[in-house]
């Protein structure tokens, strides 16, 4: 069965630090990976997304990613985190062929000053 | 860009009214999907649709139905609201009918019914 897996449900990091999100996913077919955050009571916005071509997928406010096809990864990374990012993140899988987003349970983000 | 709007930022109903959620697109995409979100359990989906007057049960559809009579409007019912459907619903739209592509998202209604 598809699912995608975030180990972590909270975590604390200080202003300036880095950051990294763990994602795993189980899914038969070539992936389509996505990172969305989601700011409190809000929507979702997309960060970043993998399709093809370059492990290293590049987004939006600083943050890029990484698909690891060898250990079913799709990790988010950021060098500094900045107070605003505090949030909850969440990573999903998608493939062509298919019509629905499977979602991680999310990953919430408290930065301290 | 593209913007995903929901009816109500939030609501509050008793059990047993009938609830509608509305959800419009403005960028003429083919699929729109409604989700519930609760703490612990991610986004869960409860019904899609890939074209008009189409609609497709998700992972969630007990106690809800939905309806699309235009392309630009998907609409979220409970037929008879309980207290167990207290939850963040999320609307999101897509364009992609061949893959499972990147979905954009409405604001959210928090509903809470007492």
């Amino acid at each position: 069965a598809q699912s995608v897996t975030q180990p972590d449900i909270h975590i604390t990091v200080s202003e300036g630090a880095s950051l990294e999100l763990r994602c795993n996913y189980s899914y038969g077919a070539t992936p389509y990976l996505f990172w969305y955050v989601q700011s409190p009571g809000q929507g979702l916005q997309l960060l970043l997304k993998y399709f093809s071509g370059d492990t290293l997928v590049q987004g939006i406010k600083g943050f890029e990613a990484e698909f690891k096809r060898s250990q079913s990864s799709f990790n988010l990374r950021k060098p500094s985190v900045h107070w605003s990012d505090a949030a909850e993140y969440f990573c999903a899988v998608g493939a062509y062929n298919t019509d629905k987003l499977i979602f991680g349970t999310g990953t919430r983000l408290q930065v301290f000053p | 860009d593209v913007k995903v709007t929901q009816s109500s930022r939030y609501l509050v109903k008793r059990t047993g009214e009938k609830v509608f959620l509305e959800c419009v697109q403005d960028m003429d995409h083919e699929n729109m999907f409604w989700y519930r979100q609760d703490p612990g359990l991610g986004l869960r989906l409860i019904y899609f649709s890939y074209d008009v007057k189409m609609k497709e049960k998700g992972d969630i559809p007990e106690g809800y139905s939905v309806s699309r009579e235009k392309k630009e409007r998907f609409s979220l019912i409970l037929e008879s609201a309980s207290t167990n459907q207290t939850s963040m619903y999320l609307c999101a739209s897509s364009s992609n009918k061949l893959a499972a592509d990147t979905q954009y998202f409405g604001p959210g209604t928090r509903l809470t019914v007492l």
